[in-house]
């Protein structure tokens, strides 16, 4: 089993729809948790990070995070075609272990 | 700012060659690591460098090897390249790398492999 697992997609959405994105986990260890996004043919930017349970959100960005179900979630509300990206969930723990989910491939249909 | 550069953007090498790829970090950052990206696996994370040593590795065999200079330029290293080794290698800069990898990390464009 992986430790974190993160359905590939692709998902496609209509423009202006509401995008769930998620990751599962399996290590209790972690204690931080990112997404990053990455354009086609560039390399990952960090798009929000999270310590704690929760939501945290950032403009049309929201990010939950469960650590009693080990779940981890991304919300984008008003998709625009300019998200179409591929998102990573990215997790760490205390030490320097960070773990890379495998990217949901996202496209916003215009 | 200039961001992080890596060079070549785009390799074609034959099975049994080797390779050095190249990442000059964002002015300042001192940890650089570097990840090996496919559809199948995702990101993997490859090693980590700071101060010209190198203080994490992944799981990757001993043909992938990597240096870091004064500067905090890095290059990495494939010898005997396999079909498998075909992938985008990305290379990331932080200021320090410590804080269990807190800090945010600034990924380059890669560069694309292609193992024939």
């Amino acid at each position: 089993q992986k430790e974190v697992e993160q359905d590939p997609g692709p998902l496609s959405v209509p423009e202006g729809a509401i995008v769930s994105l998620n990751c599962t986990y399996s290590n209790s260890a972690f204690q931080y948790f990112m997404w990053y996004r990455q354009y086609s043919r560039k390399g990952p930017e960090l798009l929000m990070y999270t310590y704690s349970s929760g939501n945290k959100e950032d403009g049309r960005f929201t990010a939950q995070v469960d650590k009693s179900s080990k779940y981890i979630s991304l919300f984008i509300r008003d998709s625009q075609p300019s998200d179409s990206a591929t998102y990573l969930c990215v997790l760490g723990t205390g030490g320097f272990k960070t773990i890379f989910g495998a990217g949901t491939r996202l496209f916003v249909k215009a | 700012k200039a961001g992080v550069t890596q060079t070549p953007r785009y390799l074609i090498k034959t099975r049994g060659q080797q390779v050095t790829l190249s990442c000059s970090p964002i002015s300042g950052h001192r940890s650089v690591s570097w990840y090996q990206q496919t559809p199948g696996q995702g990101l993997q994370f490859l090693f980590e460098y700071f101060s010209e040593t190198q203080r994490n590795k992944g799981n990757f065999p001993g043909r992938f090897s990597g240096r870091q200079f004064s500067n905090s330029r890095s290059e990495m290293n494939v010898s005997t390249l396999e079909l498998g080794d075909s992938a985008l290698y990305l290379c990331a800069s932080s200021l320090t790398g410590l804080a269990g990898g807190v800090e945010t990390q600034y990924f380059g464009p890669g560069t694309r492999l292609l193992v024939l």
